[in-house]
């Protein structure tokens, strides 16, 4: 069973760079069949896509963040990583990593999220 | 960008109800259109892929439809477990793009 677990810190502070991690068990994260990215929610809002990493070492982020973020894979570890530069407390959200299968792109597997909030 | 449109922002129905949720694209997705479920603090659950397929484990009382650039999710008897927030996204192209969320409670 897949299973995905984000981590990084609850709290940065502004213009400071937000980066966490999300471990993948259960698969193999250079699996051909499967894109991986970043989801966030800020609270009490809805869904907003960050970005994808593909099997290609491809990536496509938002258009509202691309400036700022970038998304990586490390295959040794497993691991999807997020770095969100300059942060302001607009980026205040829970932070999803999500799995997207090749049947149907759809995400598939979630982390369980993680609230990172900018404030001073 | 694909603007998804969604509506209602909010339903609230009885158990044994049928309730219908619709996402409109701003242009052509094909059939690249996603459903979820979401409960509060918990991340969101897939429900159906590719505009009609179910997702394995999901109970047959959902099923999506589409006409168009129109896409139904319909719960044909609303259950107690199924309050929360669903969502739809389109997949077709990036951006991926969700719709606003329709949050549907029970009487």
């Amino acid at each position: 069973q897949l299973q995905l677990q984000e981590s990084g810190p609850g709290l940065v502070k502004p213009s400071e760079t937000l980066s966490l991690t999300c471990s993948v068990s259960g698969g193999s994260i250079t699996s051909s069949s499967s894109y991986w990215g970043w989801i966030r929610q800020p609270p009490g809002k809805g869904l907003e896509w960050i970005g994808d990493f593909t099997h290609t070492g491809d990536t496509y982020y938002s258009p509202s963040l691309t400036s700022r973020v970038t998304i990586s894979v490390d295959r040794t570890k497993n691991e999807l990583s997020l770095k969100l530069t300059s942060v302001i407390a607009a980026d205040t959200a829970v932070y999803y990593c999500a799995r997207r299968n090749r049947n149907g792109w759809s995400n598939d597997y979630w982390g369980q999220g993680t609230l990172v909030t900018v404030s001073s | 960008d694909i603007q998804m449109t969604q509506s209602p922002s909010s339903v609230s129905a009885s158990v044994g109800d049928r309730v219908t949720i619709t996402c409109r694209a701003s242009q052509d997705i094909s059939s690249w259109l996603v459903w979820y479920q979401q409960k509060p603090g918990k991340a969101p659950k897939l429900l159906i892929y590719a505009a009609s397929s179910l997702q394995s484990g999901v109970p047959s009382r959902f099923s999506g439809s589409e006409s168009g650039s129109d896409f139904t999710l319909t719960i044909s008897s609303l259950q107690p477990e199924d309050f929360g927030t669903y969502f739809c996204q389109q997949v077709k192209s990036f951006p991926l793009t969700f719709g606003g969320g329709t949050k549907v409670e029970i009487k």
